[in-house]
């Protein structure tokens, strides 16, 4: 069964909008991890923001905060205020209790000057 | 601190042949990953270590692939025979063991062309 889901093959937004990237995820497990990376045309993969199961508010770094709804299953990244850089693909991803990540599809997203 | 280290970072191959990837993971973690990601997809787990071992290789396809770690720091994929579907980017990654809020930590990946 996937673990993660991400519906959004590519996304578009204007250049100093805010966008969400949607990702939802199953698991079974009482503790979890759930993550998000950036991977540039370059190819490397960088952490972006982390989010605890456990966690009762919602992960904030910069213009990136995570909108986690435990009940939903759901780990949506915001990206605030766009900007060219930030065009590249996005990946959501879980970590389990044994230290398993499981990674989404991606979503390509656009920034337009 | 120096990150996670792959080498080499492109290689062209005819297929039916061999090939080797390296990767140095950051000093101290015990956990060490092998990913594949085909062009517009996610990263695909090959073969996960907690130190030396071996703790989940379900998704490695042994006939072709292998993988080592010595010592539990520095590891190797090998793919023998390498066939056209193998064409693909393979991520090295790296994290503490047991903690389940740190990230992995990717290296730059190495980009192989079977032709």
């Amino acid at each position: 069964a996937q673990k993660i889901t991400q519906t959004q093959p590519g996304m578009f937004v204007q250049e100093k909008e805010a966008v969400t990237l949607d990702c939802t995820y199953d698991t079974s497990d009482p503790s979890y991890g759930l993550f998000w990376y950036k991977q540039p045309s370059s190819g490397e993969m960088i952490f972006l923001i982390y989010q605890g199961s456990y966690d009762q508010q919602n992960a904030t770094e910069g213009r990136y905060s995570l909108n986690f709804q435990k009940a939903r299953k759901s780990a949506n990244l915001v990206i605030s205020a766009s900007q060219l850089g930030d065009s590249a693909m996005y990946f959501c991803a879980m970590r389990d209790l044994v230290g398993q990540f499981y990674f989404g599809t991606g979503t390509s997203l656009t920034v337009i000057p | 601190e120096a990150g996670v280290v792959q080498s080499p970072r492109y290689k062209i191959i005819e297929k039916k042949q061999p090939v080797a990837f390296w990767c140095n993971p950051i000093s101290g973690h015990n956990t060490l990953y092998w990913y594949l990601q085909n062009l517009g997809q996610g990263p695909e787990l090959l073969i996960r270590y907690e130190n030396e071992e071996a703790v989940d290789d379900s998704q490695l396809p042994k006939d072709r692939f292998s993988a080592e770690r010595l010592k539990g720091v520095d590891s190797t994929l090998k793919i023998q025979p390498a066939e056209l579907g193998d064409s693909a980017v393979y991520l090295c990654a790296s994290s503490p063991a047991g903690a389940k809020n740190t990230e992995a930590f990717f290296g730059q990946g190495t980009r192989l062309t079977v032709v």
